[in-house]
């Protein structure tokens, strides 16, 4: 019973390098999104997927691509990481982006850029 | 001012009370999701309110939605430790937003024994 899975759990990086969060789902889901958290300001959308083949901006899509690789993998890529993107990442996915559909969040990324 | 707003911040008592959550929105909830988040861990989901009065509950967990559909209160009874973590509100408005969250900050739940 994987549901979400996030890689890798933890990560250290320099400014200007760059690196890309992995998530995965095994429920079958259509719709997926990738949120960051700080501390204070709750969980913001950065990118989201209705469906497969379709990718949207968020709230906070400054400083980030975003790839729906197939159904099941939607990555989060930084291109060249700042410090102002030190926080935990939260990938999530749910049966359809519609009202009454609870999203499914994995365990998260916690990134530091140094 | 932030969209969505939890109240209290944080929240410490002792273990056999009951304590209440508030989230409250500027904009008409068309869906309201109750989230409990443990620390260094994912959201799991404990409720969904919809409709105008709805009220769930689950365990000793009991979530509404107010009539107006602006406000939503989440109330622990006879609260134990495993009720420690972190609860956090998402909110679907509607609108340009339909199918997207927005989350409040956060309320931290301390339960002593």
């Amino acid at each position: 019973n994987a549901g979400v899975t996030q890689t890798p759990k933890f990560q250290v990086l320099k400014t200007g390098q760059s690196m890309t969060l992995q998530c995965a789902q095994d429920m079958n889901h259509n719709s997926m999104y990738w949120y960051r958290q700080d501390p204070g300001m709750g969980l913001r959308l950065i990118y989201y997927s209705a469906s497969e083949g379709t990718t949207d901006k968020g709230e906070v899509p400054n400083g980030y691509n975003v790839s729906r690789l197939n159904k099941r993998e939607f990555s989060l890529r930084l291109e060249s990481a700042a410090p102002s993107q030190t926080s935990v990442y939260f990938c999530a996915s749910t049966w359809s982006q519609s009202v009454g559909q609870p999203q499914h969040f994995g365990d998260g990324t916690r990134l530091s850029i140094l | 001012s932030q969209e969505l707003e939890q109240s209290p911040q944080s929240l410490i008592v002792q273990e056999g009370k009951n304590l209440t959550i508030n989230c409250t929105s500027s904009k008409t909830l068309y869906g309201l999701y109750w989230y409990k988040q443990k620390y260094g861990e994912g959201l799991i989901f404990l409720m969904m309110l919809q409709k105008g009065g709805e009220e769930k509950s689950h365990e000793k967990i009991t979530a509404k939605l107010d009539e107006k559909k602006q406000q939503s209160s989440l109330h622990i009874t006879a609260s134990q430790p495993s009720h420690a973590g972190i609860y956090l509100c998402g909110a679907d408005t509607g609108g340009t937003s339909y199918g997207k969250l927005t989350f409040g900050q956060g309320t931290i739940l301390t339960v002593h024994p």
